[in-house]
């Protein structure tokens, strides 16, 4: 079945920390995708990563894909209280046809002001 | 992207009657799917909405409890059969090109109490 593993749980930082979750898949991704839930919410797509080795960047954010494609991470630099909300890493499983998307358990990040 | 509007957005209802839940899509998706998320925690896919078939279910939920109906490409519906509280939670409709492959739109969302 699925496997798409995501650490840490919660996070809390002072604003002006640096964040990052971090996303493992037991099978190799053909890609990975993150996505952020403000509190009651819907998750909101941020973007997806498809080349081994990838890099992304959105202003404060840094996305990365690993070489083997079975990990991911994701960094903020100098956290807003903005930035508060469920980081989710979503991937299809390998063989998968259907195309089928399975989200990991998310990491809950809060912002102190 | 897609502009997806559920509903209903919450509802109680009492143990052993149905709810079913509308998605409606602005525009013609490919796929679209069904999850639920128990507060703080993850979404879990309950199954993929077919067009014009049945849907495919993920291991664990069943068309019984779970039918879902897609008559054509913009509009799904999930209804919770014989509801048990344990069926409380969000229920979420989705939908994208070639999910797995390009990014998911989200409804809003149903949060769904039973009593």
């Amino acid at each position: 079945g699925q496997q798409v593993m995501q650490i840490p749980q919660y996070q809390h930082v002072q604003e002006g920390e640096d964040f990052t979750t971090y996303c493992n898949s037991s099978t190799t991704l053909s890609n990975i995708q993150w996505y952020k839930q403000r509190p009651g919410g819907h998750p909101v797509f941020l973007i997806q990563l498809v080349k081994s080795g990838e890099v992304k960047k959105q202003k404060r954010l840094t996305f990365q894909f690993g070489e083997a494609k079975k990990n991911s991470s994701l960094h903020i630099t100098a956290t807003q209280t903005t930035d508060v909300g469920t980081y989710f890493c979503a991937g299809p499983t390998g063989g998968s046809t259907l195309g089928r998307l399975y989200f990991g358990r998310g990491t809950q990040l809060t912002v102190w002001p | 992207s897609a502009v997806i509007s559920q509903k209903p957005s919450r509802d109680i209802c009492q143990r052993g009657t149905s709810l079913t839940i509308q998605c409606q899509v602005d525009s013609q998706v490919t796929m679209m799917f069904w999850y639920r998320q128990q507060p703080g925690q993850s979404l879990t896919l309950i199954a993929t909405a077919n067009q014009g078939s049945e849907a495919t279910y993920e291991s664990g939920f069943v068309i019984d409890k779970f039918p879902i109906s897609r008559p054509n490409l913009t509009f799904s519906t999930l209804t919770v059969s014989n509801m048990s509280p344990e069926d409380s939670s969000i229920y979420l409709c989705s939908a994208g090109d070639s999910p797995g492959q390009s990014p998911l739109h989200f409804g809003n969302g149903t949060r769904l109490t039973v009593t």
